[in-house]
Formats: structure tokens, C-alpha cells, sequence
């Protein structure tokens, strides 16, 4: 099965725009979803397809995908989004996450 | 309004399976237009796509797990199970029941999780 690296830690500063990405052969044919997850919580669904947001999560969330790269991009983070984020996609055995990012605001 | 609920015992010995089911309520396993899958996440560390099925009986397991995992559909088909055989500790884990939605290939809807710990 493939791989999907993300950076494991990231920071950014209070409303300040910050680029989580996620690398991996299989997003050179699939898309990448994106999933918040806070202590605790199961993890919600924040982001799909080429550019889709779920019902409900605000529109400084959004993604970019080039070759093998899907990011997830928050313009002007609040305190809220610190968080732990994963990016999935399907691959040639079915499914797969990546490692995870965790987010820090600053 | 789709929901998940996890639910089996949360302590299994070293060697034994472990059995877990995801009640579903607000749709059918019937439906088409989804995968019903299994996801894990140990304590601390990232998720792990565990496997899906789909309501023909067709599923798709991790290759690092496959030879220990069976997820199998409830005959009411409003249900469905994980097993997973010989769990040693590493395989302590919250596991999540969750629905993939084919055309759009997410997993939008999640149960709550329920912790299994495999200690003697």
C-alpha cells in the first residue's frame, strides 16, 4: 500500500495564513481529504475533493492539490483550529491516512 | 441524518479476537453509495485505515492487517462487525466505525470511538 508524509508539528500565529501538506503517489490520482481532530473527538471532516468544504466549516479553510501534494490551507487562523489535522485518500489497496500534523497557534 | 454508534468490550486478552460492532441508524448498509469501514488510532499516535465493505459483501482490508481482520455485514443490515484475531498490545487502539462516501471519497460521518485495551 502507499504512503501519505505530512510535517508533524506546525505553528502558526494568531490570523496569520498557514499551509499544511500532505505527499504521497496515490494523490497523483486521487483526491485527499482532510480531517480535523481535537482531544478527545473523533475527527471532522474539513475539507475534499478539489476544493469542497462540509456544511458548516468556515471558509478560511481551504485546499490545493498539484502532483503528488494536496494542502490544506487556513487563511486566518483563530485559536479554534489548533488541532491535529490527517489527510486521507484512497489508494490501490483501499484507503489511507497520513500521520498526522499538529497544529499549533500561536 | 446518518449516525454511528461503536459498541463491544473494552478489554480483550493477549491472543484472543477482538469483536466490535457499528449500530447504524438513519440509513441502510444497503445503500450503495457507501463504504462502511473501520478505523483506528492508538493512543497518542495518528489514524489507521483498518478496512471497508460494501453491502455486497465486497471489503478491502490494510495489508498489514489483513490476515487478522474480517469486517462482515449484520443480517438486518443495520449493522456491521470488525474482528480482529491474536491482538497482542499493539493493537490497543480507539476504534471508529465510519461511512466512505464513494462518489465524493471522504469519510464525513464517524462514530465516537470506543478504547479497547488488550491486556491480560
Amino acid at each position: 500500500s502507499s504512503e501519505l508524509t505530512q510535517d508533524p508539528a506546525v505553528s502558526v500565529a494568531l490570523g496569520q495564513t498557514v499551509r499544511i501538506t500532505c505527499q504521497g503517489d496515490s494523490l497523483r490520482v486521487y483526491d485527499a481529504s482532510w480531517y480535523q481532530q481535537k482531544p478527545g473527538q473523533a475527527p471532522v471532516l474539513v475539507m475534499y475533493g478539489k476544493n469542497s468544504r462540509p456544511s458548516g466549516i468556515p471558509d478560511r479553510f481551504s485546499g490545493s492539490n498539484s502532483g503528488n501534494t494536496a494542502s490544506l490551507i487556513i487563511t486566518g487562523a483563530q485559536a479554534e483550529d489548533e488541532a491535529d489535522y490527517y489527510c486521507n485518500s484512497r489508494d490501490t489497496s483501499g484507503n489511507v491516512f497520513g500521520g498526522g500534523t499538529k497544529l499549533t497557534v500561536l | 441524518q446518518v449516525q454511528l454508534q461503536e459498541s463491544g468490550p473494552g478489554l480483550v486478552k493477549p491472543s484472543q479476537t477482538l469483536s466490535l460492532t457499528c449500530i447504524v441508524s438513519g440509513d441502510s448498509i444497503n445503500n450503495g453509495d457507501y463504504y462502511w469501514s473501520w478505523i483506528r488510532q492508538p493512543p497518542g499516535k495518528g489514524l489507521e485505515w483498518i478496512g471497508y465493505i460494501y453491502f455486497t459483501g465486497s471489503s478491502y482490508y490494510n495489508p498489514s492487517l489483513k490476515s487478522r481482520v474480517t469486517i462482515s455485514v449484520g443480517t438486518s443490515k443495520r449493522h456491521f462487525s470488525l474482528k480482529l484475531s491474536s491482538v497482542t498490545a499493539a493493537d490497543t487502539a480507539v476504534y471508529y466505525c465510519a461511512r466512505w462516501e464513494l462518489q465524493s471519497e471522504h469519510f464525513l460521518h464517524w462514530g465516537q470511538g470506543t478504547l479497547v485495551s488488550v491486556s491480560s
